[in-house]
């Protein structure tokens, strides 16, 4: 049981165009939701962040969208470069009782995002 | 230097051989995970630990162990090795002492390659 899915497995895109990668979950107990991004023979690496109680979280380039009705948030990367190429994993952080998240991530499986010049 | 670092990187084992992977992190956090990706599921969780005291199965445990023998090193063995446990295995780390959007975020070693022939 898939609980956070990233359903293309891959993206290309232009540079300087907009990157949009989309993540779904299932889980109405997820609060917390990261963004990594990993590239070939290194770990993944934390890049952009929401709680559950905004919306809308921005970083540079990076912004991060919630929509907690649709149970579905996406990342925005906008202009897209080349070295944005990688591999970018959605994860959830589940609520546990007293309203602190456990800090246990569930990951969905990746989306490639490959970024031409 | 590496904060969160992986021995070996990479290695090429039998069916029914017993392997040991190594973390260890310099990082100062009381929390670490061993995950494995394969292509197409992302990363899994197969055991985490919040304090050298406290270990807890993943959604993939079967098949692996775990030992936590100081704040710092967190190993993974797999005891009769089979070819389905090829993989690439991460370890990560986080502190379970932050608060605010730090909670969460978990640090990632460089991974180890393993193939069981």
């Amino acid at each position: 049981d898939q609980q956070v899915k990233q359903n293309s497995p891959s993206l290309s895109v232009q540079e300087g165009r907009i990157s949009i990668l989309n993540c779904d979950y299932t889980n109405s107990m997820f609060d917390y939701f990261l963004w990594y991004k990993k590239y070939p023979a290194e770990g993944p690496t934390f890049l952009i962040s929401i709680s559950s109680i905004k919306d809308k979280n921005e970083d540079g380039r990076f912004t991060v969208f919630l929509n907690k009705s649709a149970k579905h948030l996406s990342l925005h990367i906008v202009p897209s470069q080349p070295g944005d190429s990688a591999v970018y994993f959605c994860a959830a952080s589940e609520v546990q009782a007293g309203g602190t998240s456990y800090g246990k991530l569930t990951f969905g499986q990746g989306t490639i995002l490959t970024v031409h010049p | 230097d590496a904060d969160v670092t992986q021995t070996p990187r990479n290695r090429i084992t039998k069916t029914g051989k017993r392997i040991m992977l190594e973390c260890s992190q310099t990082k100062g956090h009381d929390r670490m995970y061993w995950y494995r990706q394969d292509p197409g599921l992302g990363l899994r969780l197969i055991y985490y630990s919040f304090d050298v005291k406290d270990i807890n199965k993943g959604e993939i445990s079967d098949g692996y162990s775990v030992s936590r023998q100081a704040q710092a090193k967190f190993s993974l063995s797999l005891e009769s090795a089979i070819p389905n446990q090829t993989a690439l295995y991460f370890c990560a780390t986080s502190d379970g002492r932050s608060s605010g959007t730090s909670y969460n975020e978990q640090f990632f070693g460089p991974g180890t390659r393993l193939t069981v022939l």
